[in-house]
């Protein structure tokens, strides 16, 4: 079965502060990976998606993951956050036998303060 | 199009009643999934449809129930709410096989549900 992790739950930044948040999956084979998020009140949004090809995978908003498939990882990256990334931001893995089921990491909650 | 429209937004229910939380989409998107988000725990699926008539459980199916008789529409059936019930959930769609340029998932905006 597939599972993923996110290490942090909570972060706090300042704006202007460089953010990288973890994400680890566990799955043996193929996998797409995705990070999502979720503005306060909303529903979840796609920021980027790994399907294959260049393991640095570029997002909307300046956003940016990398896949390291000898970590099982794929954090993602930002290099100066604003007021408004503020959210939750959720990794997610399907692994290719798993159909059309995306698993979910727990979350991460980011907080920037201006 | 108006994507996936879930209703209600908001739903207070007593222990032991029964509700019907809808959704549909016009994408004719042949995948429909419903998750439950709770503080700390990501997003659980609760069960999805690969297609009308087709359902099947996911991570956390107990005390739900689902149709799909259409394309366009998948509720989810709670038939004796419980305290342990109370979350937001979220119906989602998505065409699969993916491409790999399309979204995977497009989300309805969420039911929040008490259950006191």
């Amino acid at each position: 079965a597939q599972s993923v992790s996110q290490h942090n739950h909570h972060v706090i930044l300042s704006e202007a502060a460089s953010l990288e948040l973890g994400c680890n999956y566990s799955y043996g084979g193929t996998v797409n990976l995705f990070w999502y998020v979720q503005y306060p009140g909303q529903h979840l949004q796609l920021l980027l998606k790994y399907f294959s090809g260049d393991p640095l995978v570029k997002g909307i908003k300046g956003f940016e993951a990398e896949f390291i498939k000898s970590k099982f990882s794929f954090n993602l990256r930002k290099p100066s956050v604003q007021w408004s990334d503020t959210a939750e931001y959720f990794c997610a893995v399907i692994g290719e036998t798993s159909g059309s089921r995306l698993t979910f990491g727990e979350g991460t909650q980011l907080t920037v303060n201006p | 199009n108006a994507g996936v429209t879930q209703t209600p937004k908001f739903r207070i229910l007593k222990i032991g009643q029964s509700m019907t939380l809808q959704c549909t989409q016009d994408m004719n998107h042949n995948y429909m999934y419903w998750y439950r988000q709770d503080p700390g725990m990501g997003l659980k699926l609760i069960y999805y449809s690969v297609g009308a008539g087709i359902t099947d459980k996911g991570e956390v199916p107990n005390g739900y129930n689902v149709s799909r008789s259409t394309t366009e529409d998948f509720p989810l059936r709670l038939e004796l709410a419980a305290p342990s019930q109370t979350s937001v959930y979220f119906c989602a769609s998505s065409y699969f096989p993916w491409e790999s340029d399309n979204s995977p998932l497009h989300f309805g905006n969420g039911t929040r549900l008490t259950v006191t």
